[in-house]
């Protein structure tokens, strides 16, 4: 069964540019959520989707976007770019989502460097 | 907002020693503790996970303790192997929310 991939694994932009990031959950899960990994604050919550609706947002400003298709795969939209940024973009994929204690599988992330 | 804090920073263990890896919450509202392992270049793994209605719970090496009242939870990895060098999350998740800890970078010395 292959797992959470993401793409691309590496991007770098500079600032005022927008980026979209892609996530395909592994198959049968419905479930995706986005986490922001840097050193200085650790693993942040997004967003999560369900459905194709969003279930659940973090604490981000409206430059952070997503969607869900019907297929479950997952894009991340990120306006105007800042320096702060740049980090590693962490998706997850789950069956049901993160109500209840259903695993959370982890892609292996998109680094994002913004100069 | 931080709502799980975790430590140590970084932890140095011999190999064949015990590591321990600690975290606290703030919200009662939490009913699930998982822990990940995250190795370079890859992301996060759940390790073992604990609801609060239990202590304690096992698996091979790696046991969490559980303590409800002191709203706080650890990881113990006994007999610690080079392999086992990663960085360590906890989390807690509950209501729909999900929160992690800044990560415990360990180090098995051989």
């Amino acid at each position: 069964k292959a797992g959470v991939t993401q793409t691309p694994r590496y991007l770098i932009k500079t600032r005022g540019q927008q980026v979209t990031l892609s996530c395909s959950p592994i198959s049968g899960h419905r479930s995706v959520s986005w986490y922001q990994q840097t050193p200085g604050q650790g693993l942040q919550f997004l967003f999560e989707y369900f459905s194709e609706t969003q279930r659940n947002k973090g604490n981000f400003p409206g430059r952070f976007s997503g969607r869900q298709f019907s297929n479950s795969r997952s894009e991340m939209n990120v306006s105007t770019l800042e320096l702060g940024d740049s980090a590693l973009y962490l998706c997850a994929s789950s069956r049901i989502g993160t109500s209840g204690n259903n695993e959370q599988f982890f892609g292996p992330g998109t680094r994002l460097t913004v100069l | 907002q931080q709502q799980v804090k975790q430590s140590p920073q970084s932890l140095i263990v011999q190999k064949g020693g015990i590591s321990i890896i600690n975290c606290a919450y703030e919200n009662t509202a939490f009913d699930y503790f998982p822990w990940y392992q995250q190795f370079p270049g890859k992301g996060p793994a759940l390790l073992i996970a604990i609801r609060p209605d239990v202590s304690e719970k096992k698996e091979g090496r790696f046991t969490i303790s559980f303590n409800k009242s002191a709203k706080q939870f650890s990881l113990h990895i006994m007999d610690s192997q080079p392999g086992d060098s990663a960085t360590y999350f906890c989390a807690a998740k509950g209501n729909n929310d999900m929160r992690f800890g800044a990560g415990t970078r360990l180090t098995v010395k051989p």
